[in-house]
């Protein structure tokens, strides 16, 4: 069956920079894309991005542009988002998600929260 | 971007009733939307897809209907397990967007 395994909990300093993982298995992990969504405590949802496993394409909402790295590494079907210069405004879970080929999302991984203070 | 709108934010209902919430995109997306339910400390759960159809396992008191830029979510006879959050998500343009969420509450 379709997983998506996160990595832990982290706790950053304004001005640095995270790396969450994503690691798939249960499907072929170069057949689709694995989209980046984040939600800060008590919050709604909010999309951040994606990365073609193919292909290493990827593209973010335009406000995480230049501020977000989406990387790939096929070799061990993993998945990367690296948010840079954070603030106390990116402290939220993070999740990663696959959609189906209809473009929307039944495989979530379990969150990452990334905690940002000083 | 598109920009999605959810009315009402929060809403009050008992069970046994009838609810609705619209879902509004900034430009016709077709009916290339979502529908999803999420509950505290989980990940969320889709519900409908494709603005009517109704996912496998979901219940029938759930519907989903509207095109263009217009989008409902309907549940026919609230029942206590209903009482959550629930999310419109636009994939239409390759930038996807949710919208901000309506509380459903006792």
């Amino acid at each position: 069956q379709v997983q998506l395994v996160q990595s832990g909990a982290e706790m950053k300093k304004p001005g640095a920079s995270v790396k969450v993982s994503c690691k798939a298995s249960g499907y072929t992990f170069t057949a689709f894309y694995i989209h980046w969504v984040r939600q800060a405590p008590g919050q709604g949802l909010e999309w951040l991005g994606w990365v073609n496993p193919n292909s290493g394409d990827s593209k973010s909402k335009q406000k995480f542009q230049g501020r977000v790295t989406m990387t790939t590494d096929t070799s061990i079907n993993t998945v990367y988002l690296e948010v840079h210069s954070l603030t106390s405004d990116d402290t939220a879970v993070y999740f990663c998600a696959r959609p189906t080929s209809g473009s929307y999302y039944i495989h979530w991984g379990q969150g990452t929260l990334v905690t940002v203070s000083s | 971007d598109i920009q999605m709108t959810q009315s009402p934010s929060s809403l009050s209902a008992s069970v046994g009733d009838r609810v609705t919430i619209t879902c509004r995109a900034s430009q016709r997306i077709s009916t290339f939307l979502n529908w999803y339910q999420q509950k505290p400390g989980q990940v969320p759960k889709l519900l409908i897809f494709d603005a009517s159809k109704l996912y496998s396992g979901v219940p029938a008191r759930f519907g989903g209907s509207g095109s263009g830029t217009e989008f409902t979510l309907t549940i026919s006879s609230l029942q206590p397990e209903d009482f959550s959050t629930y999310y419109c998500q636009q994939s239409f343009s390759p930038l996807f967007t949710f919208g901000p969420g309506t509380k459903l509450e006792i």
